[in-house]
Parts: structure tokens; sequence; C-alpha cells
């Protein structure tokens, strides 16, 4: 496709159940970048990757929060034992020339 | 550390009037300075950006933005709005050259709603 693709685009988890985001990059963009929007907030940094290597991890808000992408294209953010606190916008972007390329996110509900 | 602040979190204007939505922001290096809108049920798109050179920017759709270092401030303006333009407005900012420049940090968010 010619944008960023996120799947789901909703989830509704139980509290205490793990789940997995996934980012489908626009091809060829090196740099991806996960980001948490609450309601009614700006979204927020959570973590960035060049290719395969996460180079900046520091937004996570805590390790139940996991990011990869092992071959450089496609990212999984997993949050691990969700928590209410977790429901938000989870946004996936790529980034080329300064310009960063959002996804349509996923709603992240946690009852 | 960088910070965006917005001003307004909600800017309601009556169709054909004029805008503007403020944004300042605090950096201790140099900057790139955003403004994403957000449609209703869509995603972030870029509509603006000032990276370097002329400090007044404009968007294919009548939007223009001035980067103010003095006032660390770009706020967006529109002399004619319309139905079409209600969405949620980001102002985001990034380091510039030489600077950790891959990462946004965005402000809370205007809405503005457009009235007939």
């Amino acid at each position: 496709g010619a944008g960023v693709s996120q799947s789901p685009r909703y989830k509704v988890a139980k509290r205490g159940q793990d789940v997995a985001l996934r980012c489908d990059p626009i091809s060829g963009h090196v740099s991806l970048f996960w980001y948490q929007q609450a309601l009614g907030q700006g979204p927020e940094f959570l973590t960035y990757f060049q290719n395969e290597a996460q180079l900046d991890k520091s937004g996570l808000p805590s390790d139940r929060f996991f990011a990869e992408r092992p071959e450089g294209s496609v990212s999984t953010l997993k949050i691990q034992r969700t928590q209410q606190e977790d429901s938000a916008v989870y946004l996936c972007a790529t980034r080329l020339d300064n310009e960063q390329f959002f996804g349509p996110g996923t709603r992240l509900t946690v009852l | 550390a960088q910070s965006v602040t917005q001003l307004d979190s909600q800017v309601p204007v009556f169709e054909e009037a004029p805008v503007e939505l403020r944004c300042n922001y605090s950096s201790s290096v140099s900057v790139y300075l955003f403004w994403y809108v957000q449609y209703p049920n869509q995603g972030l798109q870029l509509l603006l950006k000032y990276l370097s050179g002329s400090t007044l920017v404009e968007s294919i759709n009548g939007f223009e933005a001035e980067f103010n270092k003095s006032q660390t401030s770009f706020h967006l303006r529109k002399p004619s709005v319309h139905i079409s333009d209600t969405a949620e407005y980001f102002c985001a900012v990034s380091g510039g050259s030489g600077g950790s420049n891959y990462k946004l940090t965005f402000g809370k968010g205007t809405l503005l709603t457009v009235n007939p």
C-alpha cells in the first residue's frame, strides 16, 4: 500500500491480557516510530527504530511494553499484562526527509 | 528536553472568519516545527513544516504559520475558514539540524470547530 497501515484498528483486552499491535511501514522507509495517544492528549513518543535496530526506547512507560522490528520492515508493539492505564491509541509512523507519515492507529481499550 | 504548549484546547469560529491557533515551544537546540491535522476518525496528516529558510510557511489549503525564534512561537493562521477545516490540530517540534531530530514532541492539540 501507499501509506502506513496498522492492525488491528480496534482491540479490546481484559486487564492482565497480553496484546500485540502490528505496523506495516511504507516500503523503503528506514525509520519507524511508535507513539501513544491518550484521550484528549497529543501523541507521546514511545520508541524508534532505524532498520531493525531499536535506537531509542526511552518513551516506553514500563517493562511491560516491548517493540521489535526483526527484519527492518514490519514492527510489532507488545504489551504484557495490560492495565487500564494502557488504554490509548497507538500510532506508528515512518519518516522520510524530516517528515513523519502516520498510520491510522490502533485503539486499545483495556477493561 | 523539548516541550510544546498549545494555549487553546478548543477554538470555535464561524465559517469565513479568520482563525489563529497558538503554539509555543521550548528547546535548548535548534528546532524543526510542524503542524499536523487530524480529521474525525482519521490519522494524523502533516499540514505544514518549518525546517529552515523562510520563516513563513504555507499549506496547499490556505493555512500558514510563521516561525518566530525570539518568541519561540509557531502560530497557525488562516484568513477564512471552511466547514471542512473542522479538525484537531497538533503542533509538534523535533530537534533541528545537528540535534536529536528524529522524534516529535507534540502539544495537546487544539480542536477547531467551524460553524455555519
